[in-house]
């Protein structure tokens, strides 16, 4: 069964606006890490932001923050005052207890200027 | 800085042939990862070890195999590649998930773009 869930393939925004990014997720742990990770057309894995399932507060990290609503099983990312430099594919990933990592299909934004 | 490194860049091989990937990373990492990138399917798990000797089956297992041997490498191995096995391979590593999953993300490799003809 996919344990990560990224519904929107590609998504536009206009330059200096905010982004959100769906991810949705599937686990009976209670114990689990929500990881973001950004790949540039250069191929590299870039991590962002990390929320645990037991924090409190969503985390922030500069222009980036994560909408973490566990209720929902839902870990949005939220990308503000979009640049240029924003454009990538986005990946979404959860750590579980048992030690392995598994990342959804991707969001490719692309920032218009 | 930690530093996860891929033998090549880019394979090509033939039909039937055995291919060893290779990865290493130096920031001691108890976890190791293979995953295949496919346009549309994002990354899956091919196989992933917690320990040296110890690895697990990820997602799509079928036609790999791994090898931990140090602690330091770890090996994807295609004992006969096919041409459905075309595809961008990312070795990663990371802390293992001890009382939470707090800085256990991962930290890739630069991938290895094989191609089997």
């Amino acid at each position: 069964a996919q344990k990560i869930t990224q519904t929107q393939p590609g998504m536009f925004v206009q330059e200096k606006e905010a982004v959100t990014l769906d991810c949705t997720y599937d686990t009976s742990d209670p114990s689990y890490g929500l990881f973001w990770y950004k790949q540039p057309s250069s191929g590299e894995m870039i991590f962002l932001i990390y929320q645990g399932s037991y924090d409190q507060q969503n985390a922030t990290e500069g222009r980036y923050s994560l909408n973490f609503q566990k209720a929902r099983k839902s870990a949005n990312l939220v990308i503000s005052a979009s640049q240029l430099g924003d454009s990538a594919m986005y990946f979404c990933a959860m750590r579980e207890s048992v030690n392995d990592m598994r990342f959804g299909a991707g969001t490719r934004l692309t920032v218009k200027p | 800085d930690v530093k996860v490194t891929q033998s090549s860049r880019y394979l090509v091989k033939r039909t039937g042939e055995k291919v060893f990937l290779e990865c290493v990373q130096d920031m001691d990492h108890e976890n190791m990862f293979w995953y295949r990138q496919d346009p549309g399917l994002g990354l899956r798990l091919i196989y992933f070890s917690y320990d040296v000797k110890m690895k697990e089956k990820g997602d799509i297992p079928e036609g790999y195999s791994v090898s931990r041997e140090k602690k330091e490498r770890f090996s994807l191995i295609l004992e006969s590649a096919s041409t459905n096995q075309t595809s961008m391979y990312l070795c990663a590593s990371s802390l293992e998930f001890v009382g939470g999953p707090m800085n256990t993300e991962a930290f890739f490799g630069q991938g290895t773009r094989l191609t089997v003809v």
